[in-house]
């Protein structure tokens, strides 16, 4: 059954640490993507990759960084120099082709104490 | 930069009520997406509008594409507890050199009262 795996569902983190969001696709999409969402804000782009080893900022990539060494994984960190990561975080993935939609994980809601 | 505005930000209604949200972009768009997300849950796609003056329907939910390509909307028709989530829209600009590169609305989150 072809889909987005996230991992882990939950993430607790302290002040400080970096930490790396896993997402894994078995669609053999070429793009992926990282949008994180808070309430009251929709979806917000933080980067997205096109193909492996190439990627690009998104809206507020400030904080984060990215790999894209496989077509399966495109892992985000979140760094310390996030001011505000306790967020839900959404990864999607998405076809080769103009206007195709996007098929997203379940997600990782990290919590920063 | 692009922004898609989207209202009302909630919506609550009668089971049997119809329900409307508006998508509105700053710039023209190439295409709009609808998503719908189920509490606790991740956005799930719905339909996609490519045409100027678009309309689709799927059972009781009707999306339209305005002629500029600018602004859209979903109507569901005779709500259902079955409908309650958050309806996003989400729009790539025309003229844009990175595909797939969405902004999202902020959302509509409806509840439906049985």
């Amino acid at each position: 059954d072809g889909g987005i795996t996230q991992s882990p569902k939950y993430l607790f983190r302290k002040e400080g640490q970096n930490v790396t969001l896993s997402c894994e696709q078995n669609l053999n999409h070429d793009a992926m993507y990282w949008y994180r969402q808070d309430p009251g804000q929709g979806l917000r782009l933080i980067y997205y990759s096109q193909i492996v080893n190439d990627f690009q900022k998104g809206d507020i990539a400030e904080g984060y960084s990215v790999s894209r060494e496989k077509k399966e994984s495109f892992p985000l960190t979140v760094t310390s120099a996030q001011k505000n990561p306790t967020a839900f975080y959404l990864c999607a993935s998405s076809g080769q082709t103009n206007y195709s939609p996007l098929h997203f994980g379940n997600g990782t809601r990290l919590t920063v104490t | 930069g692009q922004q898609v505005m989207q209202i009302p930000q909630y919506q609550h209604v009668q089971e049997g009520e119809d329900f409307t949200t508006y998508c509105n972009s700053s710039t023209t768009l190439s295409n709009i997406q609808w998503y719908k997300q189920r509490p606790g849950g991740h956005p799930v796609f719905l339909i996609q509008l490519v045409k100027s003056g678009e309309v689709k329907k799927q059972k009781r939910l009707t999306f339209q594409f305005g002629e500029a390509k600018k602004n859209s909307s979903l109507h569901i028709t005779a709500t259902q507890t079955t409908d309650v989530g958050t309806y996003f829209c989400a729009g790539e600009s025309a003229g844009g050199t990175s595909y797939g590169k969405l902004t999202f609305g902020q959302g509509t989150i409806l509840t439906v009262h049985p």
